[in-house]
């Protein structure tokens, strides 16, 4: 069955550090995969997606390429700040499955001024 | 606001009493999503609305959850005879088929005792 496996947090950055999240599914055919992020005291929000392969998806200064060869959708960004902590999902979903989403466990960001 | 609406927003009761969780979603959107997120874990999938009819209900871990949604709009989750195993907090989401665009009310935290 699909899967998403995400890298273990937390993980707690200064202000200005690069971010990399890792995040690598397990899926038959061509998913589509997502990052969602939810902020305290918030309801789950998308953050960016990508569709097919070589696709770069990309908001607020957030990052991930789809690489189907090594089948990984890592996030990343070149400067956090502290409004950027929060919990972040990767996800995927299969168009036959009407955008039913499969996600990770979460990995959990702060980031200290 | 606009946003997915889901009451109550806490729920305490006790093993074995019935619960019914509500969800309101965005206005227009066809699709409607029950996942449930037991702490420091993803969202797992319940079930799959595409206007009143479950499309998908292949995540309800057994027959004591049951969700309607009469009209196409509101929907409501019902557990019965609840567990204390039930814990967790119930995410509900909304939005168009195969975009993979969910949009996600904050969640009912369920407590069984």
């Amino acid at each position: 069955g699909n899967s998403v496996t995400q890298m273990e947090g937390p993980v707690t950055l200064s202000e200005e550090a690069f971010l990399t999240i890792n995040c690598t599914y397990t899926a038959t055919g061509y998913p589509s995969l997502f990052w969602y992020v939810q902020y305290p005291g918030e309801g789950l929000q998308l953050l960016l997606k990508a569709t097919k392969a070589d696709d770069k998806g990309s908001n607020k200064g957030f990052e991930a390429t789809y690489r189907k060869e090594t089948t990984s959708f890592h996030l990343e960004k070149g400067s956090v700040q502290v409004s950027d902590s929060a919990v972040y999902f990767c996800a995927l979903s299969k168009e036959t499955s009407g955008s039913r989403l499969t996600f990770g466990e979460g990995t959990q960001l702060t980031v200290n001024p | 606001g606009a946003g997915v609406s889901q009451t109550p927003s806490n729920k305490v009761t006790e093993k074995g009493k019935y619960v019914e969780l509500r969800c309101d979603p965005i206005s227009g959107h066809t699709a409607l999503y029950w996942y449930r997120q037991s702490l420091g874990q993803g969202p797992e999938f319940l079930i799959y609305f595409q206007g009143t009819g479950a499309a998908d209900d292949s995540g309800l871990p057994n027959d004591r959850f049951f969700a309607v949604r009469p009209e196409g709009s509101v929907s409501t989750l019902k557990i019965q005879r609840t567990e204390r195993g039930d814990s967790a907090v119930y995410l509900c989401a909304s939005g168009t088929p195969n975009t993979g665009e969910l949009f996600f009310g904050e969640g009912s935290r369920l407590t069984v005792l």
